[in-house]
Order: structure tokens, then C-alpha cells, then sequence
């Protein structure tokens, strides 16, 4: 079975700043997805990135960029200039490219900004 | 367009009682997915339904949870005998046909209160 491992419970980073969140995972999978989720107080999920595991370049959205090494099975999670509405839980998911469509969760870091 | 919907937002009961939570995915989504988020911890997955194929049920810890999805959309997911430790989030997510690349999204949640 898969895990996901998230080491730092909590995160905290001056506005503007950079902060990078880390995530390993298990799997004996060669195709998989991977995910960051940010969950503000709304408790609803949003989808931040996501990184498929046959693509050797790191995925970028804006501000939010992954360092993806797939030898090492890490994938953090990179914010540069952190605003104010980054303030939330951060889950990395682990998602199969076939068979179970579930997503695995790690245990989340909460992560604050301080202006 | 509209989102996951869930309801009830909020769900107060007294330990041994019934409950029902409600999820009306996305329009067109074939997928459908139930989450459990205990206070401060990742979330675990339940159960999958994928358009007309038998359910994934391998994440419900027991015989007392159960779900159903009625013409392929809203979903119900039923706790009986409710215990405290049934206590948490129960987050619904829906995604559309095309694979484990197609991003889940996610409701609010039904945040289950049992005394």
C-alpha cells in the first residue's frame, strides 16, 4: 500500500517571503500522480499543483512551484512571496495512474504567515 | 456552475443514532469519492463510486458505514449506530471521466458531531 508522508506539522514564513513544505512517499507504482491540496478554514479541499511521475519537469503554477525527485520519492512544495491567503493546511496526495482512484493523504502542515 | 454540494454542514447526534450525509457532485462527473478527516489528521478515504460499476468500498472501517448512489449522482453515505469515535469531516469529492489525472474536487464537508 501507499503512504505519504508529511514531517512538518507546522510552517510558519514572513509575508513575501519563501517557504518550502516537504512530503515523501512509498510506492512500488512507476506511474502515479501527485498532488498538493491546501484547505483554508472553509474546510474545503482546493487543488494547489499536480505532478505526473513520467515527467521529469517540475510543475509550476504561479507562485507555487514542486522540487519533484522521483529516486528519492520527495515532492515538496515550494510558495514564493507568501500572501496572507496562503494561510491554510497543506495535504500532499498520492493518486495511481490505474487501478484505485483514491487519493492517499499525508498527515497535512499548517502553515502561517506572518505579516 | 455549482460545486460539490454537502449536507448537512454541521450534524450534532447522540452516540447509537442513525445518521445520513448528503453529496450532489458536479454535473456530469461519473466519479464520486467519500473522505473521513479526524480532528487534526489527513483525511482517509472511504468509498469510490465510478459511473455504473460496483463501488470501491475498501476504506469503510466498518459495518456500519454504508453508501449508496442513486442515477448515477447524489450520494448518501449512512452511519449507524453511531460510536464517538464516528466523530470528524466527511469530505465528498467528484471528478469527471478520464483517469487518475482528472483533479478531484472537493465540498465543504459535513463536520459530524457525536455526544
Amino acid at each position: 500500500a501507499q503512504t505519504v508522508t508529511q514531517s512538518q506539522p507546522e510552517m510558519s514564513v514572513q509575508e513575501a517571503e519563501t517557504v518550502t513544505l516537504s512530503c515523501t512517499y512509498d510506492t512500488s507504482e512507476s506511474d502515479y500522480y501527485l498532488f498538493w491540496y491546501k484547505q483554508p478554514p472553509s474546510r474545503q479541499m482546493i487543488l494547489v499543483i499536480r505532478q505526473e511521475a513520467y515527467k521529469q519537469q517540475n510543475a509550476t503554477e504561479n507562485r507555487f512551484s514542486v522540487n519533484f525527485q522521483k529516486a528519492a520519492k520527495s515532492f515538496s512544495l515550494k510558495i514564493s512571496d507568501s500572501q496572507l491567503g496562503d494561510a491554510a493546511m497543506y495535504f500532499c496526495a498520492y493518486r495511481s495512474a490505474e487501478g484505485a482512484q483514491k487519493l492517499v493523504f499525508g498527515q497535512g502542515t499548517r502553515l502561517t504567515i506572518n505579516p | 456552475g455549482a460545486g460539490v454540494s454537502q449536507s448537512p454542514s454541521n450534524k450534532v447526534t447522540e452516540k447509537g443514532k442513525d445518521v445520513e450525509l448528503r453529496c450532489d457532485p458536479i454535473s456530469g462527473h461519473t466519479a464520486l469519492y467519500w473522505y473521513r478527516q479526524s480532528l487534526g489528521q489527513g483525511l482517509e478515504f472511504l468509498i469510490y463510486f465510478q459511473g455504473n460499476s460496483a463501488p470501491d468500498k475498501s476504506g469503510l472501517p466498518s459495518d456500519r458505514f454504508s453508501a449508496e448512489r442513486t442515477g448515477g449522482s447524489v450520494s448518501t453515505l449512512t452511519i449507524q449506530r453511531t460510536q464517538q469515535e464516528d466523530s470528524a469531516v466527511y469530505l465528498c469529492a467528484s471528478s469527471p471521466l478520464g483517469g487518475a489525472l482528472k483533479p478531484q474536487h472537493f465540498g465543504d464537508g459535513t463536520r459530524l458531531s457525536i455526544l
